[in-house]
């Protein structure tokens, strides 16, 4: 079963605009981590929050964490045409347990 | 490149048939994870080791489908008598630690088409 679900599931923005992606969870977390993957790749790591953090910052990368809304959001400033991925949020136990993704579409 | 290794990349095979996958994780994970991700989803859980010892398997994981990392390095991931349900990208993964304490590092995934 999925523990993280993202919201919107697809976001079509132009170059430039801001990139808000919601992540909601089930249980208790130790840390909740944001992943990116381009079409037919890998996943690529972006950011771990931890639970006793309510934001984090990495560059054009903002997450926040409400672990009282159990939820979390990533945004992304001034989007370019190579943020155009699929986006994941993934909560740990033993392993990394994913939501079904945002697909973000960033136009030139 | 020290990253995750995966071969192949890309396999097609015919359904009934047997095929094997390899990972090779970044050499000081003890961790390592497999994946099946079909597309407009989430990687999907299906195994993961801490060194040579299988720690948790899926559900999804039925029996005809077996993962072993012997010597607590490269791991391989065979599919007996695939069936086009199987399709899909596998993707592996290491971590140096608990997941709890650090991230995982994906490979690029081997796709898997069963005709």
């Amino acid at each position: 079963s999925q523990q993280g679900e993202e919201d919107p599931q697809a976001l079509s923005i132009q170059e430039g605009e801001n990139a808000t992606m919601n992540c909601s969870y089930k249980t208790s977390i130790n840390n909740l981590q944001w992943y990116r993957q381009n079409s037919g790749r890998g996943l690529v790591h972006l950011i771990l929050i931890r639970s006793n953090e309510r934001e984090k910052h990495s560059g054009r990368l903002r997450v926040t964490l409400d672990t009282s809304k159990k939820s979390s959001s990533l945004l992304i400033t001034a989007s370019r045409a190579a943020d155009t991925a699929s986006y994941f949020c993934a909560t740990p136990g033993g392993k990394l347990i994913f939501g079904q993704g945002t697909e973000l579409s960033v136009k030139p | 490149d020290t990253g995750v290794s995966q071969d192949p990349r890309h396999k097609i095979t015919k359904r009934g048939q047997n095929v094997t996958f390899r990972c090779d994780p970044i050499s000081e994970h003890n961790r390592l994870y497999w994946y099946r991700q079909t597309l407009g989803q989430g990687p999907e859980f299906l195994t993961y080791f801490q060194n040579e010892a299988q720690l948790e398997k899926s559900r999804l994981l039925s029996d005809r489908f077996s993962a072993e990392r012997p010597k607590g390095s490269f791991s391989t991931l065979e599919i007996q008598r695939t069936e086009q349900g199987d399709s899909a990208m596998y993707l592996c993964a290491s971590s140096r630690d608990s997941l709890m304490n650090t991230e995982a590092f994906f490979g690029q995934g081997t796709r898997l088409t069963v005709v």
